[in-house]
């Protein structure tokens, strides 16, 4: 079936650190690849999106380039921020006959000052 | 610009008893979907709706779960004889179809259910 793995956390750095969040999938045809973001007691929501194969998301200096050799849609950020502290989420959409998004584990970054 | 809004917020119940929980959408969005997320997990996918029409149910709906979007607009979750394991967070989510499956889908702020 569908799925979604993501990297366990959580992710502790420093601010102003590098950050790779990985994610690979699983599925069939050509889906739609998200990295939702979820703060403490808070809804999702959206960081950025890809809907092709080499496509590149970004947003607020956050990117995530759609790998179909690789089934990857790893998360980077150059320099991280105390306020980026949250839950990532990565997902997938638009496999056969269904509009569901199909979500991984979530992967908790800590950025300490 | 209203985004997809959700009530109670929270709501903490006695085993056995009955809790509805409802959704209003981002206006104008026809599809409309029903999540749980459990502390530590992702969300899980429980229904989605096109328009007033339930177009898919995930297995983790029980018969003791039901999802209704009469008119279109505004959805309801209702749980009947909840039990300890229903205790999560119950997102909401809509969407605008068509608009391909690179759209967005907007999620609400969630109600979090606690079963005591």
């Amino acid at each position: 079936g569908n799925s979604v793995t993501q990297m366990e956390g959580p992710v502790t750095l420093s601010e102003e650190a590098f950050l790779t969040i990985n994610c690979t999938y699983t599925a069939t045809g050509y889906p739609s690849l998200f990295w939702y973001v979820q703060y403490p007691g808070e809804g999702l929501q959206l960081l950025l999106k890809a809907t092709k194969a080499d496509d590149k998301g970004s947003n607020k200096g956050f990117e995530a380039t759609y790998r179909k050799e690789t089934t990857s849609f790893h998360l980077e950020k150059g320099s991280v921020q105390v306020s980026d502290s949250a839950v990532y989420f990565c997902a997938l959409r638009g496999t056969y006959n269904t509009d569901k998004l199909i979500f991984g584990t979530g992967t908790r970054l800590q950025v300490f000052p | 610009d209203t985004g997809v809004s959700q009530d109670p917020r929270h709501k903490i119940t006695k085993r056995g008893q009955n809790v509805t929980f409802r959704c209003d959408p981002i206006s104008e969005h026809n599809r409309l979907y029903w999540y749980r997320q459990t502390l530590g997990q992702g969300p899980e996918f429980l229904t989605y709706f096109q328009n007033e029409a339930q177009l898919e149910k995930s297995r983790l709906l029980s018969d003791r779960f039901s999802a209704e979007r009469p008119k279109g607009s505004f959805s309801t979750l209702e749980i009947q004889r909840t039990e300890q394991g229903d205790s999560a967070m119950y997102l909401c989510a809509s969407s605008l179809n068509p608009g391909g499956f690179g759209n967005t889908i907007y999620f609400g702020e969630g109600s979090w259910l606690t079963v005591v």
